[in-house]
């Protein structure tokens, strides 16, 4: 069964660092790409970021190129987002998700809020 | 960046009743749509790829139309477990885009 977990969310001030994670199983991660989408109530699903299976190929959105890393820990199944530089309007609901056009499977969700 | 408009934003109708939903992009992006729904606490679940594909294990009852700029996605006889919910994407370009959703309930 697939299954996608992420952790790491939390209540972090504005300008402050958070790392979010990704755990898979029932599948392997080095088999696919592997996205970051974040949902706002107000400004609704964001796609963030993907990264290529071997991880040779990245990009993000322009509202966090440069204060986000993402990268993935293919032994591991693990994906990770990195998040430097946080401000108030990334606080959301981070998912992690397969693919990079099609989203088959999705994480729970993780909830980021930056706030002083 | 392809701006991806859904409406209605919300809709109320009857079990039984079709329901349409509507999606247009900004710009042509041939056939890369995808449709997902969202119930509440949970994730977005993929449910049309390609405009008109049906995700495996989905019912039939769902079915999507459509390309270029001007898409449908359709609940033939609307059920009490389709309260949700439903979001088009572009694959076109990025960023990758989503439409605001349109919230389906029950009368």
């Amino acid at each position: 069964q697939v299954q996608l977990v992420e952790s790491g969310g939390a209540l972090v001030k504005p300008g402050g660092s958070l790392r979010l994670s990704c755990t898979a199983s029932g599948f392997n991660l080095s088999d696919h790409y592997m996205s970051w989408i974040r949902q706002t109530p107000a400004k609704g699903l964001e796609w963030v970021s993907y990264i290529s299976n071997r991880g040779y190929s990245i990009y993000y959105s322009a509202s966090v190129k440069g204060r986000f890393t993402i990268s993935r820990d293919n032994a591991n199944n693990s994906l990770y987002l990195q998040m430097d530089s946080l401000r108030a309007d990334d606080t959301a609901v981070y998912y992690c998700a397969t693919g990079k056009r099609t989203y088959n499977y999705w994480g729970h969700g993780t909830l980021v809020t930056v706030s002083s | 960046d392809i701006q991806m408009t859904q409406s209605p934003s919300s809709l109320s109708a009857f079990v039984g009743d079709r329901v349409t939903i509507t999606c247009r992009a900004s710009q042509a992006i041939t056939n890369y749509l995808n449709w997902y729904q969202q119930k509440p606490g949970k994730a977005p679940k993929l449910m049309i790829y390609a405009a008109s594909n049906l995700e495996s294990g989905v019912p039939s009852r769902f079915s999507g139309n459509g390309s270029g700029t001007d898409f449908s996605f359709t609940i033939n006889s609307l059920q009490p477990e389709d309260v949700a919910t439903y979001y088009c994407q572009q694959y076109d370009n990025l960023p990758r885009t989503f439409g605001q959703g349109s919230k389906v309930e029950i009368k």
